[in-house]
């Protein structure tokens, strides 16, 4: 059973929609992070939340982590084919000397 | 500014044999972490290294070691491997020990036929 779970696994959409990308987990995070993976890459950071109910944005990424620390969510908006990638969710629980991370959703934006 | 540099970039293993893998941390950085990602997988931690020491240890058996040195630079080792061992071995840095925003090498590729 994954700690965090992300939905959806795969997502494939056209260039100029709209999307968003949850990670779940029935326990609460001192922080979470979201970070993007290429082919052949490590995962590179995107944003860390760290405040119940915070909203952070990056151009056209919106991320925000739930009020009771347990989920976050990852919206893009009119996506473009760079945005091809596997975004990855992480959590930091307080006390726990590792990060656990969700197993990924997989994003194709077809042009 | 460095960032996480690994080598080697692939490797290919029996089973059985032994291998070492090596991390190299960002300037200024004093924590490793290493993580195995299976193919489709998110990355599941394996230990972190603070100031030479392991600073925790995530569900991998004894065969899997590690090490770090003054420079901050690290090795991960693994024994008598399995064919299951087969995936991208991450390592990343950060400033502080613990989960803080880590920054992520571009991984090993382990193959074990």
């Amino acid at each position: 059973t994954q700690l965090l779970e992300q939905s959806p696994q795969f997502l494939s959409i056209q260039e100029g929609e709209n999307l968003t990308v949850y990670c779940n987990s029935s326990s609460v995070f001192s922080s979470l992070q979201w970070y993007r993976q290429e082919p052949g890459e490590g995962p590179v950071l995107l944003v860390t939340v760290v405040t119940g109910g915070e909203v952070k944005k990056l151009k056209r990424l919106t991320f925000q982590f739930g009020d009771a620390r347990k989920d976050s969510s990852l919206h893009i908006t009119a996506a473009q084919p760079g945005d091809t990638g596997l975004y990855l969710c992480a959590g930091d629980r307080k006390g726990a000397q590792k990060l656990v991370f969700g197993q990924g959703t997989r994003l194709t934006i077809n042009p | 500014e460095t960032g996480v540099t690994q080598s080697p970039t692939h490797l290919i293993k029996t089973r059985g044999q032994q291998v070492t893998l090596r991390c190299s941390s960002q300037s200024g950085h004093n924590t490793v972490s290493w993580y195995q990602q299976a193919l489709g997988q998110g990355p599941q931690f394996i230990f972190q290294y603070y100031r030479e020491e392991e600073n925790g240890r995530g569900n991998f058996p004894p065969r899997f070691s590690g090490l770090q040195f003054p420079n901050y630079s690290s090795e991960l080792n693994v024994n008598a491997l399995e064919l299951d061992d087969s995936a991208l071995y991450l390592c990343a840095s950060s400033l502080l020990a613990g989960n803080f925003e880590q920054f992520f090498g571009p991984g090993t590729r382990l193959t074990v036929l």
